[in-house]
């Protein structure tokens, strides 16, 4: 079974503060995703990744940045954390090719004051 | 071109009755159609998921019919049970790197 873990459930934060989330995944895949989601809102993506040191903007990704150097593990940063970051936030993950489809995370929620 | 529709936004379901949730998609390019159950607090779960060259699809009490013409597909729950409540989402996605979503839909089956 794939498993994709994040560092935090519940994570409380201050404005202001660097804020680094941590997803890892066991399965080898080639891709790794970061969503925000917020009620009503869906889910919004905020960056992926298909590769080790490569990555690509999604639809929101203002106030944020990634790091993915190792395959397995692909970090969300808020380097200046505002209330407005207050979410749920999913890490993801799937293979390359043809019917590959994505696995999430548990999930963390950030509360930031 | 890259949006899912999804509807109905929340359902209300009798245990025991069928719940229908349908969406519809525009790139004809998405080769993969997995639907997604999340419980509050929770990540999205893998359901079940169809390819476009299969009319449907079943596992259990989950049947995904897809009509690839009408760029459509369909969820279906059979025998509804209180457990099964829950937001569904359906996507599209290609070649495992691009995903979309639908909004999702809040599933109600009373006991």
């Amino acid at each position: 079974d794939v498993k994709v873990t994040q560092s935090s459930r519940y994570l409380v934060k201050r404005t202001g503060e660097k804020v680094f989330l941590e997803c890892v995944q066991d399965m080898d895949h080639e891709n790794m995703f970061w969503y925000r989601q917020d009620p009503g809102l869906g889910l919004r993506l905020i960056y992926f990744s298909y590769d080790v040191k490569m990555k690509e903007k999604g639809d929101i990704p203002e106030g944020y940045s990634v790091s993915r150097e190792k395959k397995e593990r692909f970090s969300l940063i808020l380097e200046s954390a505002s209330t407005n970051q207050t979410s749920m936030y999913l890490c993801a993950s799937s293979d390359r090719g043809p019917q590959e489809t994505q696995y999430f995370g548990p999930g963390t929620r950030l509360l930031v004051l | 071109q890259q949006q899912v529709k999804q509807s109905p936004q929340s359902l209300i379901v009798q245990k025991g009755g069928i719940s229908i949730i349908n969406c519809a998609y525009e790139n004809t390019a998405f080769d993969y159609f997995p639907w997604y159950q999340q419980f509050p607090g929770k990540g999205p779960a893998l359901l079940i998921a169809i390819r476009p060259d299969v009319s449907e699809k079943k596992e259990g009490r989950f049947t995904i019919s897809f009509n690839k013409s009408a760029k459509q597909f369909s969820l279906h729950i059979m025998d509804s049970q209180p457990g099964d409540s829950a937001t569904y989402f359906c996507a599209a996605s290609y070649y495992g790197q691009n995903f979309v979503f639908g909004p999702g839909t809040r599933l109600s089956v009373l006991p």
